[in-house]
């Protein structure tokens, strides 16, 4: 079946310009997370959502950067006013509903930002 | 908060067996997982430990001590497309937060 999609794949915008990242989670998938993971680095925790809720948003960095979840399904991170230490892989992953056994996360390929 | 620590770097021989270390300090613990990320691709799925003892996965195993807050993960035969980051990752609290080590880079040579 489908597995996590994101969209676009790579963008490149200019310092002070806003962007919108997309996440289509695996169907039937109640979690969503979003990372940031810069070069050489570990993932770092930005959001997650249970259905169309975000029950802890504690890793966004600052107030440039929200991101909502609409039907329980697609979610869209927003950079807005961008900055070049906004340059990132932007990964999104997406999981069953609490309480199932393993409740791994399965990821999609990420979106590279690059902010001139 | 939340503490995970792992080494940054590890070598090992071909064929051998190694075994990469994590700690943790969190609230709430609910599971732990590990996860192979090659470079430029997305983090997948290895294992998962809630109990504590070991978990074996074909050439892959992983511990758990919950007492201690410390988790390994054990490859056997090491081949060579085993060289990438393997990341420790730790799920906690009411809400399921899942949060990331900065992963172990691990390099097989010859």
């Amino acid at each position: 079946g489908a597995g996590v999609s994101q969209s676009p794949s790579n963008k490149v915008t200019e310092k002070g310009k806003d962007v919108e990242l997309r996440c289509d989670p695996i169907s039937g998938h109640t979690a969503l997370y979003w990372y940031r993971q810069s070069l050489g680095q570990g993932l770092e925790f930005l959001i997650y959502f249970q259905g169309n809720s975000a029950p802890d948003k504690s890793g966004l960095p600052s107030d440039r950067f929200s991101a909502e979840r609409t039907g329980g399904s697609v979610s869209t991170l927003t950079i807005q006013r961008t900055q070049q230490e906004d340059s990132a892989v932007y990964l999104c992953a997406s999981s069953l509903a609490p309480g199932t056994t393993y409740n791994e996360q399965f990821f999609g390929p990420g979106t590279r930002l690059t902010v001139l | 908060g939340q503490n995970i620590d792992q080494p940054t770097e590890m070598t090992a021989t071909e064929g051998a067996i190694v075994q990469i270390n994590c700690t943790y300090q969190t609230s709430g613990f609910n599971g732990l997982f590990w996860y192979q990320q090659h470079a430029g691709e997305a983090p997948t799925f290895l294992s998962y430990n809630v109990l504590d003892g070991l978990e074996e996965k074909g050439r892959f195993s992983s511990f758990l001590s919950r007492s201690k807050g410390y988790s390994y993960l054990l490859l056997k035969e090491l081949q060579m497309k085993d060289s990438a980051s393997y990341l420790c990752a730790v799920r906690s609290g009411g809400y399921q937060k899942v949060t990331f080590g900065t992963g172990t880079k691990l390099q097989v040579i010859p």
